[in-house]
C-alpha cells in the first residue's frame, strides 16, 4: 500500500519569513496531493491540492510543488502570518474508477508555528 | 452550503462499552470516508462508502467496528466493545459523486469525535 513520509515534524518561523515542508510518497499509482490545514479544534481544512498532471500549483501566498520522479512534494508557504500557524498534513491518493472518490494516505503531520 | 457534520465532538466510555459516532456529509455528496487520528500520528482510512454501499473497508481495525450509511446519507461508526487502543479523533469526510470526476478528488472534512476510552 502506500506510504506517506513528512518531514519537519514541527517547524518555527518568523513572521513575513517562508515555510517549506516536503512529502515522499511511495505508491507511483498516486495521482492526487492533498494539502489540509488543521487549526486546534477544528477538522483538516483542504487548503491547496495538485494532480499528477501538473509539476506546480499557486494560490497567493501558498504553492505546491510535485516531482513525480522522485515522487516527492511540497507545500511553500511565503510571507507567512500568525494565522498561518497551525497542523498541515499532506496526503497522497488516487481516484477510483467505480463510483469516483479516492483513498488518501497522510503523512504524520507539521506543527507551523509563526513567530512574532 | 453547510459543512460535514460530526456528532458528538468528545465521547468518553469506560471499556467494554458501546459508542456510536454519526457524520452528515456535506448534501449530495455520494462518497462519505471514515478516518482516524491516534495521538500524535497520521490520520489513518478506515473506509469509504459510495452512496450506501462500502467501496473499502480496508482500514478497518476488527470486527468490533462497524459501519453503516443507510440510505446513502448519513453514516454511523459503532464500537462494540471499545478497547482502550480505540482512543483517538475519528473524523468523516465527504466528496462529491464519481460523474464530477475533477471534484470528487476534494475531501471535505468535519471536526472530528475525540473518542477516549478509560
Amino acid at each position: 500500500g502506500e506510504n506517506v513520509e513528512q518531514h519537519p515534524s514541527t517547524l518555527s518561523v518568523q513572521e513575513g519569513d517562508s515555510a517549506v515542508i516536503k512529502c515522499t510518497y511511495s505508491d507511483s499509482a498516486s495521482n492526487y496531493f492533498p494539502w489540509y490545514k488543521q487549526e486546534l479544534g477544528k477538522g483538516p481544512q483542504l487548503i491547496i491540492d495538485i494532480r499528477s498532471n501538473v509539476g506546480e500549483k499557486k494560490d497567493q501566498r501558498i504553492a505546491v510543488t510535485l516531482n513525480k520522479t522522485a515522487k516527492h512534494f511540497s507545500l511553500h508557504i511565503t510571507e507567512t502570518q500568525p494565522e498561518d500557524s497551525a497542523v498541515y498534513f499532506c496526503a497522497a491518493g488516487h481516484f477510483i474508477l467505480t463510483g469516483g472518490g479516492n483513498k488518501l494516505t497522510f503523512g504524520t503531520g507539521t506543527q507551523l508555528k509563526v513567530e512574532l | 452550503e453547510a459543512g460535514v457534520t460530526q456528532f458528538p465532538s468528545h465521547s468518553v466510555i469506560e471499556k467494554g462499552q458501546t459508542v456510536t459516532l454519526r457524520c452528515d456529509p456535506i448534501s449530495g455528496h455520494d462518497n462519505l470516508y471514515w478516518y482516524r487520528r491516534v495521538m500524535g500520528k497520521e490520520i489513518k482510512f478506515l473506509l469509504h462508502f459510495v452512496k450506501e454501499s462500502k467501496q473499502d473497508e480496508s482500514g478497518m481495525p476488527n470486527n468490533r467496528f462497524l459501519a453503516e450509511r443507510t440510505g446513502g446519507t448519513y453514516s454511523t461508526l459503532k464500537v462494540q466493545p471499545a478497547e482502550l487502543e480505540d482512543s483517538g479523533v475519528y473524523f468523516c469526510a465527504s466528496s462529491q459523486g464519481g460523474r464530477f470526476r475533477d471534484s470528487s478528488y476534494e475531501q471535505y472534512f468535519g471536526p472530528g469525535t475525540r473518542l477516549t476510552v478509560t
